[in-house]
């Protein structure tokens, strides 16, 4: 049962255009959402998350939507530079610190 | 500042043998604790968590187990490793209060 989706396994921006990376989940308790960007044989790291409070989290280039009646979030990065290009991670969290994550989408900005 | 890390980085391990991957976290006390998993071409994928030494939950059914001996220190072990356990291993940290989980580098594990 895959609560939280990724359905774009990759996509392609050029540089200097906006990314937007989807996520879409099935279960409305969750309370938090996150969303990490990894490397190749990295870690992920944390980048901007957004409370169910809220429908927007702005972070320098980084926004995070919030639909809760869709059930939706997106991630947009503008303007989209080379070092964008990584897989990006969509997870949620509901009480006891329990990160889902979904699938991941590998993003590459081309020059 | 929390630190945290992983070792070893790399691994390979004929079928069979054990396994140990030893995690650390610096700088704070009483974290949470996670052994993630992320093989090729899929998500990541939660395999323990703990809230406290001694406490591990597993989500996932396999031939893996973890220990928390230490406050700060995970440990995710098997006795016997299969091909199937290859794969990218993630050791991660949160507050107990906090919302946010962060990462060590991970280590890569074949299986041959």
């Amino acid at each position: 049962d895959q609560q939280v989706k990724q359905n774009s396994p990759s996509l392609s921006v050029q540089e200097g255009r906006i990314s937007i990376l989807n996520c879409d989940y099935t279960n409305s308790m969750f309370d938090y959402f996150l969303w990490y960007k990894k490397y190749p044989a990295e870690g992920p790291t944390f980048l901007i998350s957004i409370s169910s409070i809220k429908d927007k989290n702005e972070d320098g280039r980084f926004t995070v939507f919030l639909n809760k009646s869709a059930k939706h979030l997106s991630l947009h990065i503008v303007p989209s530079q080379p070092g964008d290009s990584a897989v990006y991670f969509c997870a949620a969290i509901q009480g006891a610190q329990k990160l889902v994550f979904g699938q991941g989408t590998r993003l590459t900005i081309n020059p | 500042s929390q630190t945290i890390h992983q070792w070893p980085a790399t691994l390979v391990q004929p079928v069979g043998s054990p396994l140990s991957l030893e995690c650390t976290v610096e700088g704070t006390s009483n974290p949470n604790l996670y052994w993630y998993r992320q093989a090729a071409g899929r998500g990541l994928q939660l395999l323990f968590y703990s809230v406290g030494i001694g406490q591990i939950s597993s989500e996932v059914p396999q031939n893996l187990s973890a220990s928390r001996p230490q406050d700060r220190q995970f440990i995710l072990s098997s006795k016997k490793l299969l091909l199937s356990d290859s794969g990218f291993y993630l050791c991660a940290w949160s507050a107990g209060s906090g919302n946010t989980i962060y990462f060590g580098e991970g280590s890569w594990l074949t299986v041959v």
